[in-house]
């Protein structure tokens, strides 16, 4: 059974912290890794691939892969009110389908 | 400007109707998705198509159809046999080679 599992929120951070949201997955097959965020009542929006070990940073975000442990991150390093989203993490196995986590739901207080 | 478009954003339909939800796209993207999501749960796929005339089952086809007649368009049907139609259906698209999938609006579907 895939699957990709997400820590359990509701995540609180002040306006300025670091939001560290983790996914791990299953298959060690998974190729590539996607944070998207979705606000409430809307669809998800990509906002971060990654492929290889390592950290990848776009803007205030970086993506942090490590495959031998299946693990993957997002952080967010000057978290901002307009930041409160629910963040799901995708993985794509060998069947090149995404698989989602549930989301973990983010609240960056002013 | 290029964009994943599905209409209606709303639909309400009675229980044992059939209902089709519209997803056109103008990326030229190959490859199309049908989600589904329900409060507080990740996206499971319906269905999903990389070419033109050919589409295959995700992991909760029973009780949905789809067609892939035109590369822009890809329709999904709700049939009365779905058990729990009421959710929020996420139409995506990406190019085939790329696995960065891109979502349209959406369309919260409500059957009473």
């Amino acid at each position: 059974q895939k699957e990709v599992e997400q820590n359990s929120g509701p995540l609180s951070v002040p306006e300025g912290a670091i939001a560290s949201l983790n996914c791990t997955y299953s298959d060690r097959g998974s190729q590539s890794f996607f944070w998207y965020r979705q606000y409430s009542g809307k669809s998800p929006e990509l906002i971060m691939s990654i492929y290889s070990n390592g950290d990848k940073e776009d803007g205030r975000f970086t993506a942090q892969l490590n495959k031998a442990s299946q693990y993957v991150s997002l952080l967010n390093r000057d978290s901002q009110p307009s930041d409160s989203a629910t963040y799901l993490c995708a993985v794509s196995g060998s069947a090149r389908q995404l698989t989602f986590g549930s989301g973990t739901q983010l609240t960056v207080l002013p | 400007d290029g964009g994943i478009t599905q209409s209606p954003k709303y639909l309400f339909r009675k229980e044992g109707q059939n209902v089709t939800l519209s997803c056109e796209q103008n990326l030229n993207h190959d490859a199309m998705y049908w989600y589904r999501q329900d409060p507080g749960q990740g996206l499971r796929l319906i269905y999903y198509s990389q070419i033109v005339n050919d589409f295959q089952k995700g992991d909760i086809a029973e009780g949905y159809s789809v067609s892939r007649e035109k590369k822009e368009s890809f329709p999904l049907t709700v049939t009365s046999a779905q058990k729990n139609p009421t959710a929020f259906y996420l139409c995506a698209s990406s190019s085939l080679g790329w696995n960065e999938q891109y979502f349209g609006p959406g369309t919260r579907l409500t059957v009473t």
